[in-house]
């Protein structure tokens, strides 16, 4: 079965702090690893990763795969109060024809001003 | 406004009741899901379809019958349903190619009684 573990489970941090975020994974079949930020809402997607040491950046948040350790991480950097989130690591399946993805339990990130 | 819209928005029930839930994705994917996503759990895939046919049921109990008349929407009908079956119900839809994230609506907050 496959499965994804996030750590930690909560971090709080003040405005200007750097963090990072941990998601390892065992899957049968790795296609892709995922990261999605959940405010409350409807996750939405941040970076699709599936190559190693090869880092997806978007402003100040980043990311990168290590396919031989089975772990990824995602660094936001100068945090702001609006980076407050739920962030979900998903791995896909790939011996699935749509794609099948198995969700860690989410990092709960509270920066506070 | 994510693309995918999920009616009702809040909901209640009591444990006797028959209730809908609804989903419309408008950007043109072909295959759709429901996940359940209950406090400090992971995000639970109930049912997949791909191009309008039921590829994944992961073992949902059968007061759960989700419904999808064709690839825009997606319907998941509730009877009989109990205590814990209160939770987030978010629905997703992606394009059933390699490396296709998926999008999610904000989801239903489902509450029986």
């Amino acid at each position: 079965e496959d499965k994804v573990v996030q750590s930690p489970l909560s971090l709080v941090v003040h405005e200007g702090d750097t963090v990072t975020l941990n998601c390892s994974y065992e899957v049968t079949n790795f296609r892709s690893l995922l990261w999605y930020k959940q405010e409350k809402k409807a996750p939405t997607f941040l970076f699709m990763l599936t190559s190693s040491g090869i880092e997806k950046k978007s402003g100040r948040l980043s990311s990168i795969l290590d396919k031989k350790e089975l772990f990824s991480i995602l660094n936001i950097t100068a945090t702001q109060t609006g980076d407050s989130a739920v962030y979900l690591c998903a791995v896909v399946d790939g011996g699935t024809s749509y794609g099948k993805l198995t969700f860690g339990q989410g990092t709960i990130l509270t920066v506070h001003p | 406004e994510t693309g995918v819209t999920q009616t009702p928005r809040h909901l209640v029930m009591g444990m006797t009741n028959k209730k809908s839930l609804k989903c419309e994705q408008h950007l043109g994917h072909n295959a759709m899901y429901w996940y359940k996503q209950s406090a400090k759990k992971p995000l639970e895939l109930m049912f997949v379809y791909s191009l309008e046919e039921r590829v994944e049921n992961n073992s949902v109990p059968s007061r759960f019958s989700p419904e999808c008349p064709n690839s825009s929407h997606l319907f998941l009908h509730l009877h009989t349903l109990q205590p814990e079956d209160s939770a987030l119900y978010l629905c997703a839809s992606s394009q059933v190619v390699r490396d296709s994230p998926l999008h999610f609506g904000n989801g239903t907050r489902l509450t029986v009684t």
